[in-house]
């Protein structure tokens, strides 16, 4: 069956150090694949989103996400996490010749920072 | 730029009622999309509207509905409410089918209480 795996459900780290969010995803072929942030009292906020090409992807707010065929993941990292990460973390899959805006999001990673 | 709005913010219902929950989409978009957030889970898709008519539908009975009107923004009805449909609500919207960007800007969602 499609399905969008988040591992963890909780990750607590200390201000400063180095974060990594598992996501791994079971598709036919591979799908298009987002990060979003849900921080509490907002919505989601788009940070990176792959499509195709380079495997290692940038986006806001100093996170990147490595893109990785042969294991079907798609984690993402940051390298010093700030007190303001602090939130929840969804990995979403888009997949091909889905309807446009259908994603189908893994059941989330909430980020605790320590000071 | 006026984002995504969604009203009312939190309310409560009893099984068997109705309910009608409203969203504005950002400027310039056509393309809105619901999605249900229960607690601790991921957002699941609900339905989708472009340019008025529904274009694709997750997996929801026929009791959650949908309208969108012409200014793009976008009602999402359910009737004889469940227990089990307490949940955050979510609406996004989006510049066309966004040619499957998945780029969606959401709201802060609507949270209702089924008791």
């Amino acid at each position: 069956a499609q399905s969008v795996t988040q591992p963890d459900i909780h990750i607590t780290v200390s201000e400063g150090a180095s974060l990594e969010l598992r996501c791994n995803y079971s598709y036919g072929a591979t799908p298009y694949l987002f990060w979003y942030v849900q921080s509490p009292g907002q919505g989601l906020q788009l940070l990176l989103k792959y499509f195709s090409g380079d495997t290692l992807v940038q986006g806001i707010k100093g996170f990147e996400a490595e893109f990785k065929r042969s294991q079907s993941s798609f984690n993402l990292r940051k390298p010093s996490v700030h007190w303001s990460d602090a939130a929840e973390y969804f990995c979403a899959v888009l997949p091909l010749g889905a309807a446009g805006n259908k994603l189908t999001f893994g059941g989330g990673t909430r980020v605790l920072v320590k000071p | 730029e006026t984002g995504v709005t969604q009203s009312p913010t939190h309310l409560i219902k009893t099984r068997g009622q109705q309910v009608t929950l409203r969203c504005s989409s950002q400027s310039g978009h056509n393309t809105v999309s619901w999605y249900q957030q229960a607690l601790g889970q991921g957002p699941q898709f609900i339905f989708q509207y472009y340019r008025e008519e529904e274009n694709g539908r997750g997996n929801f009975p026929p009791r959650f509905s949908g309208l969108q009107f012409p200014n793009y923004s976008s009602e999402l009805n359910v009737n004889a409410l469940e227990l089990d449909d307490s949940a955050l609500y979510l609406c996004a919207s989006s510049s066309g089918l966004a040619g499957n960007t998945g780029e969606l800007f959401f709201g802060e969602g609507s949270r209702l209480t089924v008791l």
